[in-house]
């Protein structure tokens, strides 16, 4: 059964940092470039970033080019977020998603709340 | 990286059909045979209903059906249950990324 398991929400002040874990099982995570994708309370999804399987080629939504670093480690299954420069509007509920071209299983999610 | 436009809502009784749009560009839906579907209930993650446009995942009813023509691609949910109210998203391979949907609420009257 393929799980993804998102880690690592909370609270943060504007401008403070915060990185997201997702560990994946239950497939062979090399064969798939990951994702994260983000929804904002009572709003719709919003792609975030995606890595390659071998972690070689990366892509950022223009709203978090810049701040965001998406990175992978194989050898422990696992996928991560790194947010920096955070701000109000990147308050939302971050998923874990597996992809082949678009996503197909997608974790239960992290709340991220940016506030003072 | 403009969002795909679908009608904000939709409705219908029970045993009835709707039909959801979801539009795009050239450069997205109308480029690739790569959209997809799908469903989210209240304070649940988005769950798989179509892929690689009309293809259904395993477990999924066949009275969810996709098709698209030139830049808009749709979602036809027939004999409407109740269980089928929720939000439904569509999304499309943009070449490196991907673009989701507005959404569309579901009722079911």
């Amino acid at each position: 059964e393929v799980q993804l398991v998102e880690s690592g929400g909370g609270l943060v002040q504007p401008g403070g940092s915060l990185r997201l874990s997702c560990a994946a099982s239950g497939f062979t995570f090399t064969s798939y470039w990951m994702n994260w994708v983000r929804q904002t309370p009572g709003k719709g999804l919003e792609w975030v970033a995606s890595i390659k399987q071998d972690g070689s080629e990366k892509y950022y939504g223009d709203s978090v080019k810049g701040r965001f670093t998406i990175s992978r480690d194989n050898a422990k299954n696992s996928v991560s977020l790194q947010m920096n420069s955070l701000r109000a509007e990147d308050t939302a509920v971050y998923y874990c998603a597996r992809a082949v071209a678009v996503p197909d299983y997608w974790g239960q999610g992290t709340l991220v709340t940016v506030s003072s | 990286q403009s969002a795909l436009t679908q009608p904000p809502s939709a409705s219908g009784s029970p045993g009835q059909s709707v039909t959801i749009s979801c539009t795009g560009t050239s450069s997205d839906v109308g480029g690739y045979n790569y959209v997809s579907w799908y469903q989210q209930h209240p304070g649940k993650a988005p769950k798989l209903m179509i892929y690689e446009v009309s293809k259904r995942p395993s477990g999924v009813p066949d009275r969810f059906s996709g098709s698209k023509s030139g830049n808009t691609a749709s979602l036809t949910v027939s004999g409407l249950q109740a269980v089928d109210e929720a939000d439904y998203y569509c999304t499309s391979y943009a070449g490196s990324s991907f673009v989701f949907g507005t959404g569309t609420k579901v009722t079911v009257l």
